[in-house]
């Protein structure tokens, strides 16, 4: 079944740390997206990219970095320089055409600071 | 500012019931969805709609432009529709604007 899969489930980070998430999906979708969601708040837009080799920041990128060397995959390193990191962090992707396409999700990744 | 925001922001309910659950935005968008976030925390869209009005099962989702709302409603509700159901817009051409979303639990 195609979808999308986010590594690690949960994930605990060390002061000065930076950590990787992981998202790959096989949906053959152009746009991938990073969101961030903390309790009583929506979800917030961290970077998205809407074709290999080319992502831009959303509502919230300071402290946060991705690549899209790969159709397939979009990884997040939350670096040393987000003070906040504790939260749960969802990928989506969605098909470029039609506009505003439902957004499939993975199961996120729940960040904790040791 | 484009805003969304849904009510309530809990609802505990018996099985059986009907629910209603409520989204209103602040301008014009171009597209509304709404989406199902299980206890383990995964997201499923349930539905996108521009105009009119969607169903699917059990669930029915609604929209009426001119009053800038729309409505999720689970009808003989079950536990297993416990979960978070959030609305998310899209204003114009830009990404995805999401509510803080509404906590369900049906009870047996």
């Amino acid at each position: 079944d195609g979808g999308i899969t986010q590594s690690p489930k949960y994930l605990f980070r060390k002061e000065g740390q930076n950590v990787t998430l992981s998202c790959e999906q096989n949906l053959n979708h152009d746009a991938m997206y990073w969101y961030r969601q903390d309790p009583g708040q929506g979800l917030r837009l961290i970077y998205y990219s809407q074709i290999v080799n080319d992502f831009q920041k959303g509502d919230i990128a300071e402290g946060y970095s991705v690549s899209r060397e790969k159709k397939e995959s979009f990884p997040l390193t939350v670096t040393s320089a987000q003070k906040n990191p504790t939260a749960f962090y969802l990928c989506a992707s969605t098909r470029q055409a039609p506009p505003n396409q439902p957004q499939h999700f993975g199961d996120g990744t729940r960040l904790s600071i040791l | 500012k484009n805003e969304v925001e849904q009510s309530p922001q809990n609802l505990t309910a018996q099985e059986g019931e009907f629910i209603t659950i409520n989204c209103s935005y602040s301008v014009g968008i171009s597209a509304l969805h709404w989406l199902q976030q299980h206890p383990g925390g995964g997201i499923v869209s349930l539905f996108m709609l521009s105009s009119g009005k969607k169903k699917h099962g059990r669930l029915i989702a609604t929209i009426n432009i001119q009053e800038k709302h729309s409505s999720l409603h689970i009808t003989a509700s079950h536990p297993r529709d416990s979960a978070v159901y959030i609305c998310a817009a899209h204003f114009g051409n830009e990404k995805l604007t999401f509510g803080t979303g509404t906590r369900l639990t049906i009870i047996p």
